[in-house]
């Protein structure tokens, strides 16, 4: 399975826009790139998820370079709801389909 | 009502006991898994189905068992807990046809092994 890096923690302020980024220098071409977080005491929940071109949801942008070996989630206005563990998650649709967990990023955010 | 619910939310059991985590979905999605998380890490695959008729191992499935009974319904169980399963595990279902298998995930069950 791909690997990806993200940094252990981050903070952010109240109403402020926060970039997560992953590193995935070993994608390959049938990997999709997900994100999921997890709230404190909950399970993960889907954020959102990408191949190549940048997408938009209600949750949250994600920025794809254009050689896919990196990826940013963008969260345009975080809340303190959004405190949560972040994960960057490498899916290939060819094979497994199985979501490999890593560590995650920790996003604190400050009123 | 919640669309993946497992039960029981806590459990505490003694080492050699057995034990048995359920799930159950209303989502009408074919696959299911299982995951454990310990403190600060990720979570990590421990079985996976695809439909009621498969069963597939996953990277820690070792001192577990898995049982589909039915297509809504996956248990997990500890034939004979020891104190490095205390974790939380979650249950998840995804669609293959529907969101590229975008997996929904349960609210977790707390195991402790005295």
């Amino acid at each position: 399975d791909a690997k990806t890096t993200q940094p252990n923690s981050m903070e952010s302020n109240e109403e402020e826009p926060v970039h997560l980024p992953c590193n995935h220098s070993t994608i390959s071409g049938t990997d999709y790139i997900h994100w999921y977080r997890q709230l404190p005491s909950q399970g993960p929940e889907y954020v959102i998820h990408g191949l190549t071109s940048n997408v938009n949801n209600r949750m949250a942008s994600l920025a794809i370079a254009e050689d896919r070996k990196s990826s940013t989630l963008i969260l345009h206005r975080a809340t303190l709801r959004d405190a949560a563990v972040y994960y960057c998650i490498l899916t290939d649709w060819g094979g497994s389909e199985k979501l490999v967990f890593g560590k995650g990023t920790k996003l604190t955010v400050n009123p | 009502d919640a669309d993946v619910t497992q039960t029981p939310r806590n459990r505490i059991t003694k080492t050699g006991k057995r034990i048995m985590l359920e799930c159950s979905q209303t989502k009408g999605h074919d696959r299911m898994y299982w995951y454990r998380q310990d403190p600060g890490l990720g979570l990590r695959l421990i079985y996976y189905s695809f439909d009621v008729k498969d069963i597939n191992k996953g990277e820690i499935s070792d001192g577990y068992s898995v049982s589909r009974q039915a297509q809504a319904k996956f248990s997990l169980s500890l034939e004979s807990a020891i104190p490095n399963q205390t974790a939380l595990y979650f249950c998840a279902t995804s669609d293959p046809q529907v969101a590229k298998n975008i997996q929904y995930f349960g609210a977790g069950t707390r195991l402790s092994v005295l």
